[in-house]
């Protein structure tokens, strides 16, 4: 167990809709990232928050977006789902930025959008 | 061309065997390098994590990274029925904010 929670851990959606993932940091991490996992494919970056603010952001349209709060704990939003939004999504925790240290992932929320 | 090629398998071995997993790379800029295992519809485990090039042990697993090559190995021995899974190499520059470039994954499956 590495201590990083995901919620909720299934969701379906209708397409356009709005949705909302949440991320408990492990303790002690100040940085989480997001990432999708389509089917049969490696984890795709989504973004990064560091100490509240974003960090990094990978190639997702602006309908992706995040939050972090004061104690590390982490927002994923899409607005106006997709189809092709369906997927695995991950958080990854780390510290410092994460930058050449270790990252530990949660669970992951499977989503749905029909 | 993606930045990271890994076989996708299946790779089926009987318990006991060696297994090698490889990924390639496009990207010089790589320094840091990982291993994850996940089993199906789990969140990734890290299992080796390791900076620029050698070889990195823990237990069965064995990790191996030519940076001359742009080419990454996991060892694992004496497998055992309980190592099926998917096993994903990712790799990151270690500078700017950490973004993991992952391979496909390659699922192994070890029969009794």
């Amino acid at each position: 167990e590495t201590g990083v929670t995901q919620s909720p851990t299934h969701l379906i959606k209708t397409r356009g809709q709005q949705v909302t993932l949440r991320c408990s940091s492990q303790s002690g991490h100040n940085t989480v990232s997001w990432y999708q996992q389509a089917l049969g494919q490696g984890p795709q970056f989504i973004f990064q928050y560091y100490r509240e603010e974003e960090n990094g952001r990978g190639n997702f349209p602006p309908r992706f977006s995040g939050l972090q709060f004061p104690n590390y704990s982490s927002e994923l939003n899409v607005n106006a789902l997709e189809l092709d939004d369906s997927a695995l999504y991950l958080c990854a925790s780390s510290l410092d930025g994460g930058r050449g240290t270790e990252a530990f992932f949660g669970q992951g929320t499977r989503l749905t959008v029909v | 061309q993606k930045e990271v090629e890994q076989d996708p398998g299946p790779l089926s071995v009987p318990e006991g065997a060696i297994v090698s997993l490889n990924c390639t790379y496009s990207n010089s800029a790589f320094q840091y390098f990982m291993w994850y295992r996940q089993y199906s519809r789990k969140g990734p485990e890290l299992l080796m994590y390791t900076y620029s090039s050698g070889n990195k042990e823990d237990g069965r697993f064995t990790a191996q990274v030519d940076k001359s090559s742009k080419y990454i190995s996991l060892f694992i021995r004496d497998s055992q029925p309980s190592d099926s899974a998917t096993y994903l190499c990712a790799m990151e520059r270690g500078t700017g904010f950490q973004k993991l470039v992952f391979g496909t994954g390659t699922r192994l499956l070890v029969s009794p």
